[in-house]
C-alpha cells in the first residue's frame, strides 16, 4: 500500500477511443503529478496541480488533458493518442508548505498503456 | 535548459560497495533526490540533499557538490535486493516539481 492508488493498472486502447486514467492519493497531499516513463528515457514532467490549480504544463500535446477535481483526485484523460504514447504513467503526490518537508514525491505503482 | 546525467547501467557482487554519480546542469537547483525504483514497481524515496557534504542512512549515503554540480549514491555491504534502478532528481527553482535523470540500472550479483 504506497498511499497514492492508480486504476487501470493495465489499459489498452485504440488510436481512436477515449479513455481516463485515476489516481487517488490518502496522505493528505496538496499537490499531485502525472510523469511519463518511457523505456530509456528519464521520467518526464508532464503536469502539476497544486492546491488544486495547475501549475506546470511541461508542453504536453493536447490529447492528454489532466483533471484535478479535488487534492485527492487526479485524472488524466486521453484522446486520439498515438503508438508512440504507450508507456507507463506515473501519478505522485507530495506535501506542500513548511519546513522541514523535503517535498519528497510519493508514487504510484503507475498505469502500463499500449496504444494499437 | 535541463541536464542530468548518471549511467545507463552498473554491475557489483554482493557485499561490495557501489558508487553511483549524478551530475547536473539545470536552470535552478532547489535540492537533490534519490529514488530507487524496483522492476514492475514504482519508484521510492531514498534521500535528499539540498546543502553540501553527505548524508548517511543506514547502508545508503548520498554527497552533493553544488559547485560542481555532482551527486552520488553510496550503496554499502550490497544485498541482491538492491538491484534496482536508481534515479537522480532535480527539484527546479520554484520548488513545484523534481526533474528526473534516466536512471542506473543496478545489478547485483553473488
Amino acid at each position: 500500500e504506497t498511499g497514492v492508488t492508480q486504476t487501470p493498472r493495465h489499459l489498452v486502447m485504440g488510436m481512436t477511443n477515449k479513455k481516463s486514467l485515476k489516481c487517488e492519493q490518502h496522505l493528505g497531499h496538496n499537490a499531485m503529478y502525472w510523469y511519463k516513463q518511457s523505456a530509456k528515457k528519464p521520467l518526464e514532467l508532464m503536469f502539476v496541480y497544486s492546491l488544486e490549480e495547475r501549475v506546470e504544463n511541461n508542453s504536453v500535446p493536447s490529447r492528454f488533458s489532466p483533471e484535478c477535481p479535488n487534492s485527492s483526485h487526479l485524472f488524466l484523460h486521453l484522446h486520439t493518442l498515438q503508438p508512440e504514447d504507450s508507456a507507463l504513467y506515473l501519478c505522485a503526490s507530495s506535501p506542500v508548505g513548511d519546513s522541514p518537508n523535503t517535498g519528497e514525491l510519493f508514487f504510484g505503482e503507475g498505469s502500463r498503456l499500449t496504444v494499437l | 535548459g535541463q541536464n542530468i546525467d548518471q549511467p545507463t547501467e552498473m554491475t557489483a557482487t554482493e557485499g561490495a560497495i557501489v558508487q553511483i554519480n549524478c551530475t547536473y546542469q539545470t536552470s535552478g537547483f532547489n535540492g537533490l533526490f534519490w529514488y530507487q525504483q524496483h522492476a514492475g514497481e514504482a519508484p521510492t524515496f531514498l534521500s535528499y540533499n539540498v546543502l553540501d557534504g553527505l548524508e548517511e542512512k543506514g547502508r545508503f549515503s548520498s554527497f552533493l557538490s553544488r559547485s560542481k554540480g555532482y551527486s552520488y549514491l553510496l550503496l554499502k555491504e550490497l544485498q541482491m535486493k538492491d538491484s534496482a534502478s536508481y534515479l537522480c532528481a532535480v527539484r527546479n527553482q520554484a520548488g513545484t516539481a523534481l526533474i528526473f535523470g534516466k536512471g542506473t540500472t543496478l545489478s547485483v550479483s553473488s
